[in-house]
C-alpha cells in the first residue's frame, strides 16, 4: 500500500486565489510527522511546513497552512493568495517514528498559477 | 550559502562507466540521506547516515551502488557499471539531530546514454 497518496496530478489556480492540494497517508505508527515540500523546475526540494501527529493545532507558515484531519488521515496543504512564483511541483511526505528515519513521498501535484 | 550542496549538478555518462557524486551537508547536521527521483515520481529513499555510520539501506540500493561518509561530514554516492535505468535525479538531504526536517540539496541529474 502507498504510504502517501496525492490524487491531483495537476492543479490550476488564479493568481491571488487560495488553493488546496490534497494528501492522504497510511500508517499504523501512532507517532509520525507530515511534511510538504515545493520543487521548482530547478529541482531543489524546498521545505514548506511540518505537522506532528500529536500536534493539536494545524500548522501554519506564512501563506501556507496544513489542514490536518487525523481521523481521515489527510494532510492537505492550503496556499493562500497564490503568486506566480508558487507554480511548481508540491510533494507531501511522511516520516514514521518507529520505522526508521526515511521520508516517504507522494507522487506530487503540479501547481500552475494563472495570471 | 550554508545550505546543502551537491556536485556535480549534471552528469552525462556512457553505460558501463562508473560515476561518483558528492554531497556536503549543512554543518552540524549529523544525519545525511540520499534519495533518487525519476521523472513524474517523488523522491525514493536510498540510504541514511548518522555521522559516519550507514544505518539504513533501501532495497533499491543494488550492489552497484555504494555510499560513504568517512569523516561524518561530506558523503559520496558511487554507481558502478551504470545502466540506462540509473538515469535520475540524485538528491541529498541533511538533518539536525533535534529538528524533524530534512533540508535538500539541489540534486545531481544523471543521464546514462
Amino acid at each position: 500500500a502507498q504510504k502517501i497518496t496525492q490524487t491531483q496530478p495537476g492543479m490550476f489556480v488564479q493568481e491571488k486565489e487560495a488553493v488546496t492540494l490534497d494528501c492522504t497517508y497510511d500508517t499504523s505508527d501512532p507517532s509520525y510527522g507530515l511534511f510538504w515540500y515545493k520543487q521548482p523546475s530547478s529541482g531543489e526540494m524546498i521545505f514548506l511546513i511540518y505537522q506532528g501527529s500529536y500536534d493539536q493545532q494545524n500548522a501554519t507558515e506564512g501563506r501556507y497552512s496544513l489542514n490536518f484531519q487525523k481521523a481521515r488521515k489527510s494532510a492537505n496543504l492550503v496556499i493562500s493568495a497564490s503568486q506566480l512564483g508558487d507554480s511548481a511541483m508540491y510533494f507531501c511526505a511522511m516520516r514514521e517514528e518507529n520505522t526508521g528515519n526515511q521520508f516517504y513521498f507522494g507522487t506530487g501535484t503540479s501547481l500552475t498559477v494563472i495570471p | 550559502d550554508t545550505g546543502v550542496s551537491q556536485d556535480p549538478r549534471h552528469k552525462i555518462t556512457k553505460r558501463g562507466q562508473n560515476v561518483t557524486f558528492r554531497c556536503d551537508p549543512i554543518s552540524e547536521h549529523n544525519r545525511l540521506y540520499w534519495y533518487r527521483q525519476t521523472l513524474g515520481q517523488g523522491p525514493e529513499f536510498l540510504t541514511y547516515f548518522q555521522n559516519e555510520a550507514q544505518l539504513e539501506k533501501s532495497r533499491l540500493l543494488s550492489d552497484r551502488f555504494s555510499a560513504e561518509r568517512p569523516k561524518g561530514s561530506f558523503s559520496t554516492l558511487e554507481i558502478q557499471r551504470t545502466e540506462q535505468g540509473d538515469s535520475a535525479m540524485y538528491l541529498c538531504a541533511s538533518e539536525h539531530p533535534v529538528q524533524e526536517t530534512q533540508y535538500f540539496g539541489p540534486g545531481t541529474r544523471l543521464l546514462v546514454l
